[in-house]
């Protein structure tokens, strides 16, 4: 079964840091796109950046590049998504999700469980 | 960016009814459109991709159509379990992707 299982939720404060994490199993991690994709509470998805762990090559949506960093580490079969200093519009649900098939022409399936994010001081 | 608007809001239904939601594109995005199924504390699960085709394991009550700019899910009989948040999305656009807001399918 294609799986991706979800760092647990945070509570941070303003200014901190912060990687959250997404594990894959049963498929070949180093073959399929990695998406994050972000939900603020009630409200709708917003597609944040994909990366390639084969190669780490990583894409940003224009609305999030230089906000968040996507890495991954392929030994552990294992996306990030990380933050140097958040703020408290960043509280939100973060899921990861694959991108199914190897262009951009494609959809996410299957999703991460989610890990929820709350900045407050 | 393409913006991508879905209506009704809210739809009430009632069990066994049937559900249509539609989900509009600004410009085409050709058949690279996708929809998803959220349920509360849950995430998003794939239902059609393709604008029309079902994901593996999706009933054959939920049908997608259409293609350019205008797009239609369909749930034939609605079930218990179906009463959900829809959501549709574009990927026709690199690397602008984008989803409509929602179309809260609800218990009449």
């Amino acid at each position: 079964e294609v799986q991706l299982v979800q760092s647990g939720a945070e509570v941070k404060k303003p200014g901190e840091s912060l990687k959250i994490s997404c594990k894959g199993s049963g498929y070949s991690f180093t073959s399929y796109w990695i998406g994050w994709v972000r939900q603020m509470p009630g409200k709708g998805l917003e597609w944040m950046g994909i990366i390639y762990p084969g190669d780490s090559d990583t894409r940003y949506s224009p609305s999030f590049q230089g906000q968040v960093t996507i890495s991954a580490d392929k030994s552990i079969s294992t996306a990030y998504l990380q933050w140097s200093s958040l703020k408290a519009s960043d509280t939100a649900m973060y899921y990861c999700a694959r991108l199914d098939g190897d262009s951009f022409f494609n959809w996410f399936d299957p999703w991460g469980q989610g890990t929820l994010v709350t900045v407050s001081s | 960016e393409i913006v991508m608007t879905q209506s009704p809001a809210t739809l009430s239904v009632s069990p066994g009814e049937r559900a249509t939601l539609s989900c509009r594109a600004s410009q085409s995005v050709s058949s690279n459109l996708a929809w998803y199924q959220q349920k509360p504390g849950q995430a998003p699960r794939l239902l059609i991709y393709g604008a029309s085709t079902r994901a593996t394991g999706i009933p054959a009550r939920f049908s997608g159509s259409g293609s350019g700019t205008e797009f239609t899910l369909t749930i034939s009989s609605l079930q218990s379990e179906d009463f959900a948040v829809y959501y549709c999305q574009q990927y026709n656009n690199w690397p602008r992707w984008t989803f409509g807001q929602g179309t809260k399918v609800e218990i009449k």
